[in-house]
C-alpha cells in the first residue's frame, strides 16, 4: 500500500547511457515534482507536474526530461548520463498545486560510473 | 526570495536529552514552514508544518515546533531524544504556489 513509490531503487550504470526513473502514486493527487539530493544532502527541486502539466521547471540541464502519462505517474528520463548526475532522485506528490503537504517517494539511488 | 536556514549540519545529544534543531526564515510575507524527517536510505517523511494558525505546532513522534516571527525562526524540538530519532531533519518554506525549498539538513545523533 505504498502511497508513493518508485522505481529502480537503485540504479548503477555508466557515462553516456540513456536511463529512466518511474514514479506512480495512489494518493489520488493531482501534482507530483520530482527532486534531486545530492551527496551533501541538498535537497533542490527540478520539476513539478500537475494534472499531467508541467508547472515548474527549475534550471535543469535538457537532458533530463519529464513525462506525465497520467497523473497518477510521473516519469524521468535522462540521457548521456554524466558524473555529476550521481545522487538520490525523490518523487513527492501533493493533493493539488496549492503547496499542501508533500508526500515523499523512497528515492532512487543513481550512480554513474 | 523565501528561503530557509538550518544552523548546524550536525547535532549531537544524548538519550533523554532536549533536542533542539534550528531553522530561521526569510520571507516577505507569511510562510508556510514544515520540517520532514528522513531516516537512512528512506525518503522525507513530514513531521510537522506550520500554516498561519496555532505558533507552537506539535508533530509526530514527540516534536514540535514554535513560529516566531519576531525571530523569523521555526526552531524544532523534543523533550527526550531516543535513540530512534536519529535521522536527518530538513526545515522547509513553501514558497509561492507549490514551490518548497528545503534546508540543508541537520544530522541528529542520539548517544546512548
Amino acid at each position: 500500500d505504498t502511497a508513493v513509490s518508485q522505481t529502480p531503487k537503485y540504479l548503477v550504470t555508466q557515462m553516456g547511457n540513456d536511463k529512466s526513473i518511474k514514479c506512480e502514486q495512489n494518493l489520488g493527487h493531482d501534482t507530483m515534482y520530482w527532486y534531486k539530493q545530492d551527496s551533501k544532502k541538498f535537497l533542490k527541486i527540478m520539476f513539478s507536474y500537475n494534472n499531467k502539466e508541467l508547472i515548474i521547471n527549475e534550471t535543469v540541464p535538457n537532458r533530463f526530461s519529464p513525462k506525465s502519462p497520467d497523473k497518477a505517474h510521473l516519469n524521468l528520463h535522462i540521457n548521456s548520463l554524466e558524473l555529476g548526475d550521481s545522487a538520490v532522485y525523490f518523487c513527492a506528490s501533493s493533493l493539488t498545486s496549492g503547496g499542501e503537504t508533500q508526500y515523499f517517494g523512497p528515492g532512487t539511488r543513481l550512480l554513474v560510473l | 526570495a523565501q528561503s530557509v536556514t538550518q544552523l548546524g549540519s550536525h547535532v549531537s545529544v544524548s538519550e533523554g536529552a532536549l533536542v533542539l534543531l534550528r531553522c530561521n526564515y526569510s520571507s516577505s510575507v507569511p510562510p508556510y514552514l514544515f520540517w520532514y524527517v528522513q531516516y537512512p536510505n528512506q525518503g522525507l517523511q513530514l513531521l510537522l508544518k506550520y500554516t498561519s494558525a496555532a505558533t507552537l505546532v506539535k508533530g509526530i513522534n514527540g516534536f514540535e515546533a514554535e513560529f516566531k516571527k519576531s525571530e523569523t525562526s521555526f526552531h524544532l524540538t523534543k523533550p527526550s531524544a531516543h535513540m530512534s530519532d536519529a535521522a536527518e531533519y530538513f526545515c522547509a518554506v513553501r514558497r509561492g504556489g507549490n514551490q518548497f525549498y528545503f534546508g540543508t539538513g541537520t544530522s541528529l545523533t542520539v548517544i546512548p
